[in-house]
């Protein structure tokens, strides 16, 4: 079974400034998906980033971008110029590409989080 | 396009009723997963659909929680008898493709058994 795993229950950092949150996970799998969401104190739960494991690259969405080790099973994500508007739990997640019943199912780890102070 | 929907947004019902969520999907979307979120637990899966079938059932934690879909734009879980262990705030998600497509959530429904 897969196990997602996010060390650091909560994070501040001042607002335009950079702040990395960080997310290991099991598998011995060689194919998945990683995912981070973002839930704000309205509960939403909000796709942030995605990384396909076969990709080497990292993926980056404005000012979000993840720094993806596949060896080490790390999966951070940093978040640049940070805004009030970024304060919220974070929650990484993967997901098998593996096939049968645990292809598609995500494992979220325990969530982070973070507070952007004026 | 709308996203997923989800009601009631808020329930808070007496220990033994029945208690019924509901959601719409995504138009398009062939897969709509359940979950639940608590402190202790954090975010479970506890279903999901396949073209309205149901594929893992594996998270659903007692016979009191059932799920059905009986089509493609309605789902919902039902717990009866609710008991106060059951509060928790319950997510609805879909998503094309169950793996390389991200889920979308709706805004979930916060259920308080007193």
């Amino acid at each position: 079974a897969q196990t997602v795993t996010q060390s650091q229950p909560e994070m501040s950092v001042q607002e335009a400034e950079t702040v990395t949150l960080s997310c290991t996970y099991d598998t011995s799998e060689n194919n998945y998906y990683l995912f981070w969401y973002k839930q704000p104190p309205s509960r939403q739960m909000i796709l942030v980033i995605r990384q396909e494991a076969y990709k080497q690259q990292n993926a980056t969405e404005n000012r979000f971008s993840v720094n993806f080790q596949k060896a080490a099973k790390s999966f951070s994500l940093k978040i640049s110029d940070s805004q009030l508007g970024d304060t919220a739990m974070y929650f990484c997640a993967f997901t098998s590409r593996a096939g049968g019943t645990s292809y598609g199912k995500l494992t979220f780890g325990q969530g982070t989080i973070l507070t952007v102070h004026p | 396009d709308a996203g997923v929907i989800q009601s009631p947004r808020h329930e808070v019902t007496e220990m033994g009723q029945e208690v019924t969520l509901r959601c719409k999907p995504i138009s398009g979307h062939d897969y709509l997963f359940w979950y639940r979120q608590t402190m202790m637990r954090g975010l479970e899966l506890l279903i999901y659909f396949n073209n309205n079938v149901p594929i893992d059932d594996s998270g659903m934690p007692e016979d009191r929680f059932s799920a059905k879909m009986p089509n493609a734009s309605f789902s919902t879980l039902k717990i009866q008898p609710s008991e106060p262990r059951d509060s928790a705030v319950y997510f609805c998600a879909s998503s094309r493709d169950r793996g390389s497509q991200p889920q979308h959530f709706g805004d979930g429904t916060r259920l308080s058994i007193l």
